[in-house]
């Protein structure tokens, strides 16, 4: 596609649920980053991916939070368990191979209740 | 201590005028990179302009220009002739080479422009 997608635009949880977000990378981009932005806050690393290997996860807050690609273009971002906590916009970004620029989706607001 | 420091949580501009973002930065590396970012109320993180630190010349992108102060560690953003359209959340943020993977944001600063 023409940009990064992300899907739910929004979701709204009970505390305990289980949410899968879903992002669609530019076609062909190598690298994808996750990155939770909380309210009035600048995004926050949570985890990379190049093609199908998750190479750093070292943001993702707890191991509830957990995140894979499995064929190096789609990746989904699951939290189980949902607490009051993980409310936040989940923003997916996308990075050819000209390594600088990375390019995001719309992001997922997600509100656990 | 803060990687990325933008000092201006909001500004208000009149249209037509140029507006300049404030924005520095902490890294002990020789080699990163330097970006701004829009957010408007969508929601969607829109690149706007890239510098990198060997970079001799100020990075530019149509209205947009980037004010590389190295050994201040000021990377400003300059907006000409702003629109009603540039009102947004801006983010300066920052990928050092040796974490070569995640940028690292700033706050923001929302800037609001005036008819």
């Amino acid at each position: 596609g023409a940009g990064v997608s992300q899907s739910p635009r929004y979701k709204v949880a009970k505390r305990g649920q289980d949410v899968a977000l879903r992002c669609d990378p530019i076609s062909g981009h190598v690298s994808l980053f996750w990155y939770q932005q909380a309210l009035g806050q600048g995004p926050e690393f949570l985890t990379y991916f190049q093609n199908e290997a998750q190479l750093d996860k070292s943001g993702l807050p707890s191991d509830r939070f957990f995140a894979e690609r499995p064929e190096g273009s789609v990746s989904t971002l699951k939290i189980q368990r949902t607490q009051q906590e993980d409310s936040a916009v989940y923003l997916c970004a996308s990075e050819g191979t000209a390594k600088n620029i990375q390019y995001f989706g719309a992001g997922t607001r997600l509100s656990v209740l | 201590a803060q990687k990325i420091t933008q000092t201006q949580p909001g500004m208000f501009v009149q249209e037509k005028e140029a507006v300049t973002l404030d924005c520095t930065y902490d890294t002990s590396d020789q080699s990163y990179g330097l970006f701004w970012y829009k957010q408007p109320s969508s929601g969607e993180m829109i690149f706007l302009i890239y510098q990198g630190s060997y970079d001799e010349q100020n990075a530019t992108e149509g209205r947009y220009s980037l004010n590389f102060q190295k050994a201040r560690k000021s990377a400003n953003l300059v907006i000409s002739a702003s629109q009603l359209g540039d009102s947004a959340m801006y983010f300066c943020a920052m990928r050092e080479r040796n974490r070569d993977d995640k940028i690292i944001f700033g706050k923001g600063t929302r800037l609001h422009i005036l008819p």
